[in-house]
């Protein structure tokens, strides 16, 4: 397996801007879990997923920020205007419903100036 | 409300020199704790998984043990190449699927 798959790996953009991030799942795997991660706070949870259905997303620091999951391959993360306060590395994680052990995609590095 | 306390923040040890990495928790009931290692500019990778005191599980150099209130991963003559960060991170029984991080310790081993 490929293991999970996030795009774009690198993202600078303007503040102001729109960011969307992208996250592939393992095959088979019914939970999604978006991260951010920074020097300061470590590594967040922001949302995650049962079998599509945000469950709970009490992580995501404001509404500019959004998540879905379309299909069971698939997910979005969105930033909406970046500030450059959201500047951090961004994960994506998948777990098979009996296991419970997360496993991490390579994640994208997000600067907003 | 879940709780993660790793140290030392950072650890610097030469090469063959053994030492421990604590990871302090207080959970609602665990279902389990997991052990990560952490490459500069990549994901965490998964290491162990542990899930009720007295456990314990080896990987090459690394064992990782469990008490009611605590992890430690001990590392036994490391080499540069486990220069990395390690994280911690409980999974209680109510919470699904969802981990709690620790901070992390950031290793060094020098040749």
């Amino acid at each position: 397996d490929a293991g999970v798959i996030q795009s774009p790996r690198h993202e600078v953009t303007e503040m102001g801007q729109e960011v969307t991030l992208r996250c592939k799942p393992i095959s088979g795997h019914d939970y999604l879990f978006w991260y951010r991660q920074t020097m300061m706070r470590g590594l967040e949870l922001l949302i995650y997923f049962n079998n599509n259905v945000p469950i709970d997303d009490s992580g995501m620091p404001e509404d500019r920020f959004s998540a879905k999951m379309p299909n069971a391959s698939f997910s979005t993360l969105k930033i909406q205007p970046s500030e450059p306060r959201d500047s951090a590395v961004y994960f994506c994680a998948s777990s098979p419903v009996a296991a419970g052990t997360q496993y991490f995609g390579p994640g994208t590095r997000l600067l907003v100036l | 409300e879940d709780q993660v306390t790793q140290s030392p923040e950072a650890l610097r040890l030469q090469e063959g020199e053994s030492s421990s990495l604590n990871c302090s928790y207080t959970v609602s009931g665990l279902r389990g704790l997991f052990w990560y290692r952490q490459d500069p500019g990549k994901g965490p990778e998964f290491l162990f998984t542990l899930y009720s005191a007295g456990e314990e599980k080896e990987k090459e150099r690394l064992k990782a043990t469990l008490t009611k209130k605590e992890s430690f991963l001990h590392i036994t003559a490391p080499k540069p190449e486990d220069s990395a960060t390690y994280l911690c991170a409980v999974q209680a029984n109510n919470a699904g699927n969802m981990l709690t991080f620790g901070g992390g310790t950031r290793l060094m081993v020098k040749p």
